[in-house]
């Protein structure tokens, strides 16, 4: 079946403006989450969705920063007011649940470049 | 707070070169480990993965991982290297009273000399 799909595949924007970034998992899967891969740098966790509510957001890096899912279905990760630290890959992962033995199956990524 | 460590940032083998990529984390209590790759232009995949039993496990492609609990270690092997497992090499720790956030290592980059 389709693999988790990331949109836009890339993005650049200036500094301040707002983004959204999309994630569609694979079907069937309850548990979503987000990460960050700045350049040279292993990925950082972000926020992650079990159904549409969201455990544990402690990676957030600010305010800025907020995530939404629908139901066991796309989320949405909003960056406003980009700063030039924002630049980023963003992947987003999912897993049939958020159990100890669940495998995370990751997207191809949003690379964001701030101006 | 856990933290994973990945020692080796660039590695380069030529081809049939034994490999052996260092992990080691920090956390004291019952953690899963992986390893996930990143082939040129791919997605990240998983590799292997350990949760409990035999601490030696074996993944896709070849390659195998050991746990040592008392080293907090979870080094990556293959005895004969391949042109084509040139990629990135990312090791990564889920706690297991944590949810199913992973923590990453910073990534090891594996060139090998055809």
């Amino acid at each position: 079946g389709a693999g988790v799909s990331q949109s836009p595949s890339n993005k650049v924007t200036e500094k301040g403006k707002d983004v959204e970034l999309r994630c569609d998992p694979i079907s069937g899967h309850t548990a979503l989450y987000w990460y960050r891969q700045r350049l040279g740098q292993g990925l950082e966790f972000l926020i992650y969705f079990q159904g549409n509510s969201a455990p544990d957001k402690s990676g957030l890096p600010s305010d800025r920063f907020s995530a939404e899912r629908t139901g066991e279905s796309v989320s949405t990760l909003t960056i406003q007011r980009t700063q030039q630290e924002d630049s980023a890959v963003y992947l987003c992962a999912s897993s049939f649940k958020t159990g100890v033995t669940d495998t995370q199956y990751f997207g191809p990524g949003t690379r964001l470049t701030v101006l | 707070a856990q933290s994973v460590s990945q020692h080796n940032h660039h590695v380069i083998l030529s081809e049939a070169a034994s490999l052996e990529l260092g992990c080691n984390y920090s956390y004291g209590g019952t953690v899963n480990l992986f390893w996930y790759v990143q082939y040129p232009g791919q997605h990240l995949q998983l590799l292997l993965k350990y949760f409990s039993g035999d601490p030696l496990v074996k993944g896709i492609k070849g390659f195998e991982a050991e746990f040592i609990k008392s080293k907090f270690s979870f080094n990556l092997r293959k005895p004969s290297v391949q042109w084509s497992d040139t990629a990135e090499y990312f090791c990564a720790v889920n706690a297991r009273d944590q949810g199913g956030k992973l923590i990453f290592g910073q990534g090891t980059e594996l060139s090998v000399k055809p």
